[in-house]
This record gives C-alpha cells, sequence and structure tokens, in this order.
C-alpha cells in the first residue's frame, strides 16, 4: 500500500483480555518497528523487524506482550491478559531497511483502552 | 543508551520564529532526526543531521553540534497548522540502530 496501515484503530478492551494489532508496513520496507505512545509522553520503543526476525526483543515491557512478522511483511503485537496500564497507542513504522532506521513511515496506530 | 531533552511546550505567534532544542547524551552518536506530530495523527519525518551544521528545508532547518550534544529546529514564518508536537530523536552507534524519542515538544501557534 501507499502508507503504513494499522488495524483496529480503536480497541476498547476489558481487563485480563487478549489484543492482536496488526500493521502492515510499506510494500518493500524490510524494517519493521513498534512504538508505544502513552497520553502526554513520547514514544517507547518495543521491537524491530529485519525481515521476519526480531534480534532483541528487550523493549518489549513484559512476558505478556509478543509480536511477530510474517513474509517480510504483515506483522502482529500480541497483548495477553491486558492491564489498564496496557492503554495506549500503538504505532507501527516501517523503513527500507535497518540502516535508514530514523526516517521512519509511521502509521496511524491503533488506541487501546483497557477498562 | 541515551538521555534526551527537551522543553515540553512552547508558544509562538503566527507569522514569527521559533527555535526548539534538544540536548542529549549518548555513548556513540549516528545521527538526530526531528518529526512532527499532529493531535491524534501519526510522526512524520521532518529532518536528519549527522554532520555538525545547519539543514535547510523550506521554511524549517535543523541544526547540529556533536561536540555540544545539541540540536535546534527552527521554524519561520509560523502558521497556525504548524501547532503540533515536535519530536527529537537520536540514533547510537553500533547496535540496532533504532532511534530512541525524547518526550517532544508540544508547540502552540496562535495569532
Amino acid at each position: 500500500g501507499a502508507g503504513v496501515s494499522q488495524s483496529p484503530s480503536n480497541k476498547v478492551t476489558e481487563k485480563g483480555k487478549d489484543v492482536e494489532l496488526r500493521c502492515d508496513p510499506i510494500s518493500g520496507h524490510t524494517a519493521l518497528y513498534w512504538y508505544r505512545q502513552r497520553l502526554g509522553q513520547g514514544l517507547e520503543f518495543l521491537i524491530y523487524f529485519q525481515g521476519n526476525s526480531a534480534p532483541d526483543k528487550s523493549g518489549l515491557p513484559s512476558d505478556r506482550f509478543s509480536a511477530e512478522r510474517t513474509g517480510e511483511s504483515v506483522s502482529t503485537l500480541t497483548i495477553q491478559r491486558t492491564q489498564q496500564e496496557d492503554s495506549a497507542v500503538y504505532l507501527c513504522a516501517s523503513s527500507l531497511g535497518l540502516l535508514n532506521a530514523g526516517e521512519l513511515f509511521f502509521g496511524e496506530g491503533s488506541r487501546l483502552t483497557v477498562l | 543508551g541515551q538521555n534526551i531533552d527537551q522543553p515540553t511546550e512552547m508558544t509562538a505567534t503566527e507569522g514569527a520564529i521559533v527555535q526548539i532544542n534538544c540536548t542529549y547524551q549518548t555513548s556513540g552518536f549516528n545521527g538526530l532526526f526531528w518529526y512532527q506530530q499532529h493531535a491524534g495523527e501519526a510522526p512524520t519525518f521532518l529532518s536528519y543531521n549527522v554532520l555538525d551544521g545547519l539543514e535547510e528545508k523550506g521554511r524549517f532547518s535543523s541544526f547540529l553540534s556533536r561536540s555540544k550534544g545539541y540540536s535546534y529546529l527552527l521554524l519561520k514564518e509560523l502558521q497556525m497548522k504548524d501547532s503540533a508536537s515536535y519530536l527529537c530523536a537520536v540514533r547510537e552507534e553500533g547496535g540496532s540502530y533504532i532511534p530512541t524519542f525524547g518526550r517532544g515538544t508540544s508547540l502552540i501557534v496562535h495569532p
């Protein structure tokens, strides 16, 4: 597609439920990134993919968070047993390659509200 | 790791010039980026500095001093639509090349 696409744009869930957030990067972009932005805060890095591989998962806040990428394209971020502190906008970005990291193209984000 | 500092909020008048500062501390510098983020929207890339000096792009310019760990974003001929959050991000040498973002500066442009 023309830009990075994320779904759902808004998700309201109950505490304890699992959620899946999806990201479709720009076609041909091999690097993909997930960030989290809490209200009024900066961007918190979660995880990145180079191709389908995620070399560093240390940014994930807890073991309730996981992410995968298939076909060097779509990525899903899964949050299990959601907590109220998980409420945030989850932003996905892509770049041509890892060396282009910094010149990121962001999606509109998925706003997650945990009640 | 990096420590990135920028003012929380600034206000300016339409038509004026505003300078948004960013200071950083890093063990190995490999580039500084500025992004613009309108409320409720995705951040969009504005500029990239890796060498000292000023990079000009239309009404926006970005300056970098690596020895001082300092950058600024200069916005000229301010327009109401420039009201947004401006995010400074720094990339470190080696490792994953992933930029670390500051908290952002909320700029309010008033008539």
